[in-house]
């Protein structure tokens, strides 16, 4: 069954640094996701990206935030300046009309 | 896109089914009843979704009232497999991205 990679599975990082977290999406699929979860609270969207273009961001992503395809397969989520509060587990998920299919997740943590 | 209603939690025997209500009392003609679960902290998983008729696949089923003011996920023979946090989503066909609300934390017990 077609499977959504994230890498790192954890990254460690220390406040104020650029983190970059990477997903390889489902060859035919479309549209592409960011989502994170914050311990112990629910999932929450972040940004859609379709056609090599943002579709809708949430209010959480702010100008410290970036998405980009930059190889054409690869789809990544670039945190530029972290602070203690962006520890989090980030979900990349990729899908088309009906549904999406989810990766296992990076655990971000920023000391 | 319209919300959900969900109770936080339920309890369900080993074997038995599992029955998990979803109201979704001001959902529009055109949007679609999404049912996505999450097994302790992996990525959310894809169970079913329907619009009006109701709907079977290997995992689940999902009935929805004829008024599609709620819905019930059924998962006919529980394992402990299936604990996990269920979320019911209304999602417009024209809208892409997916909204999570709290779910109901299933506990299939022994």
């Amino acid at each position: 069954e077609p499977e959504v990679t994230q890498t790192p599975s954890h990254q460690v990082t220390q406040m104020g640094q650029e983190v970059i977290l990477r997903c390889v999406p489902i060859s035919n699929h479309l549209y592409f996701y960011w989502y994170r979860q914050i311990l112990g609270q629910k999932v929450e969207f972040l940004v859609s990206f379709y056609n090599n273009e943002i579709s809708e961001k949430s209010e959480i992503f702010d100008d410290q935030f970036s998405v980009e395809r930059p190889d054409g397969s690869n789809f990544t989520l670039k945190i530029r300046s972290t602070k203690l509060e962006d520890s989090a587990m980030y979900f990349c998920a990729t899908g088309g009309r009906y549904g999406y299919t989810f990766g296992s997740g990076t655990r971000l943590t920023v000391v | 896109d319209a919300k959900t209603t969900q109770p936080p939690s339920m309890d369900c025997a080993e074997g038995r089914a599992a029955n998990l209500p979803c109201n979704h009392s001001t959902i529009s003609g055109n949007e679609y009843v999404y049912w996505y679960r999450q097994i302790h902290s992996q990525g959310p998983q894809y169970i079913i979704h329907g619009l009006k008729n109701n709907e079977t696949n290997e995992m689940a089923s999902l009935i929805i009232t004829e008024d599609r003011k709620s819905s019930t996920l059924i998962l006919p023979h529980a394992t402990l497999r299936d604990t996990a946090v269920y979320y019911c989503i209304v999602r417009n066909d024209n809208n892409n991205d997916m909204r999570f609300g709290a779910g109901t934390r299933l506990t299939v017990k022994p």
